[in-house]
């Protein structure tokens, strides 16, 4: 089924630790994005990547790192997590670096910083 | 920068009512308005979405209606079921910026809608 793939579905980390999110797409988007949600914030943008190669900085880029060396996977590293980096993270994509077609989100990645 | 205002934040609505969701934009060059249900656990689904040279738009049950003079549009669900409810995102599309060459959509806060049997 075509989509996207997060991993871990949740997880529990130490503060100070390092922590990989893993996001996956099968669909050849050339966009993707990673957002966090917070109750009563929606969801806030992080980075987001235009094409294999490139990426940017979104609202809340602090704390965090991504990568795109290919199409389909898009990493995002927490290097030394903090309690307020607890929330759930959402991939995404879209055919192109515009906005004419809306984002296919996975299915979220619960993180708790203890 | 820009910004996307939702309300309510939440609604609650007896099976078969109908249900309006509200959101204003700031950015008059937003031209892309799509609409997400999100279910417990689940990450947000689009569900419709609206073009800035149309007004109104229906699919079954739903319909979205984009005002740009006053830059507010809205989620309109019509005979409310009970596996409608979700929180609902809206969002808008960002100035494009010729820089980074990007263009990112803003969502709105959320509206959880609570429908009962």
């Amino acid at each position: 089924i075509a989509g996207i793939t997060q991993a871990p579905t949740s997880q529990i980390l130490a503060a100070g630790r390092r922590m990989t999110l893993r996001c996956t797409q099968d669909m050849r988007h050339n966009a993707m994005y990673w957002y966090r949600q917070d109750l009563g914030l929606g969801l806030r943008l992080i980075h987001y990547s235009n094409t294999a190669g490139t990426t940017g900085k979104g609202e809340v880029p602090d704390g965090y790192s991504v990568s795109r060396a290919n199409t389909d996977d898009f990493p995002l590293t927490l290097a030394s997590a903090v309690p307020s980096q607890t929330s759930v993270y959402f991939c995404a994509s879209s055919d192109s670096w515009g906005t004419d077609n809306g984002y296919t989100f996975g299915s979220g990645t619960r993180l708790t910083v203890v | 920068g820009e910004n996307v205002e939702q309300h309510p934040s939440t609604l609650s609505v007896q099976e078969g009512d109908s249900a309006v969701i509200k959101c204003t934009y700031s950015d008059s060059a937003s031209n892309y308005f799509p609409w997400y249900k999100q279910e417990l656990g689940k990450g947000p689904q689009l569900i419709i979405d609206i073009r800035s040279n149309v007004g109104e738009k229906k699919d079954q049950r739903i319909a979205v209606t984009l005002n740009k003079t006053a830059k507010h549009f809205s989620l309109h669900i019509t005979e409310t079921q009970p596996e409608d409810s979700a929180v609902y995102f809206c969002a808008a599309s960002s100035r494009f910026n010729r820089n980074t060459g990007f263009q990112k959509l803003v969502f709105g806060t959320g509206t959880r809608l609570l429908v009962s049997p």
